[in-house]
């Protein structure tokens, strides 16, 4: 059975720093693209980032570029978001995903860890 | 960036009814659509994959059209469990965006 478990999330002070992480099971994880979305408290679903079966391709949405780093150990079986110079509005649920088709189409995805940004 | 926007926003309607829901890209995203079900406190689950592929285990009461800009998902007869949010997101170009949902919800 495909499993993702995120954990990390937690309250963290405007400019503070996070890492969340994504145990993979059930699957061979070095063999699919991963992905982060995450979705602010009652509102839509936004995509972070992807990344390529052996780390060597990263995508970012703009507004974390700099900021935010997605990295994997396939060794491990786990998916990185680290989180740099945190902001208000990064506040949400993060999820991280398998994507299998095309793009960013994702079949599988985490229950989500919850970040808060707030002094 | 592409731009997904769907309609309606909201749509109130009753077990066994059909619903259309529609997504508009802001530029031409070839068939590179998937669609996402959602309920309160539950991750994202994907219903449709490039445009019109139906995903392994969900319900045939459920398809999707489309190819360019404009893009469908139908519920041909509405179920209790279908009550829930549905986003459209294009897989074409990062980043890969999202359309802003639509909340279905019981008449």
């Amino acid at each position: 059975e495909v499993q993702l478990v995120e954990s990390g999330g937690g309250l963290v002070q405007p400019g503070g720093s996070l890492r969340l992480s994504c145990a993979a099971s059930g699957f061979t994880f070095s063999s699919y693209w991963m992905n982060w979305v995450r979705q602010r408290p009652d509102k839509g679903l936004e995509w972070v980032a992807n990344i390529k079966e052996d780390g060597s391709t990263k995508k970012y949405v703009d507004s974390v570029k700099g900021r935010f780093t997605i990295s994997r150990d396939n060794a491990e079986n786990s998916l990185y978001l680290q989180m740099n110079s945190l902001r208000a509005e990064d506040a949400a649920i993060y999820y991280c995903a398998r994507v299998v088709f095309f793009g960013d189409q994702a079949d599988y995805w985490g229950r989500g860890t919850l970040v808060t940004v707030s002094s | 960036d592409i731009q997904m926007t769907q309609s309606p926003s909201s749509v109130s309607a009753s077990v066994g009814d059909r619903v259309t829901i529609t997504c508009r890209a802001s530029q031409d995203i070839s068939n590179y659509l998937a669609w996402y079900q959602q309920t309160p406190g539950k991750a994202p689950k994907l219903l449709i994959y490039t445009a019109s592929n139906l995903q392994s285990g969900v319900p045939s009461r459920f398809s999707a059209s489309g190819s360019g800009t404009d893009f469908t998902l139908t519920i041909s007869s509405l179920q209790p469990e279908d009550f829930a949010t549905y986003y459209c997101q294009q897989a074409n170009s990062p980043p890969y965006t999202f359309g802003q949902g639509t909340k279905l919800e019981i008449k």
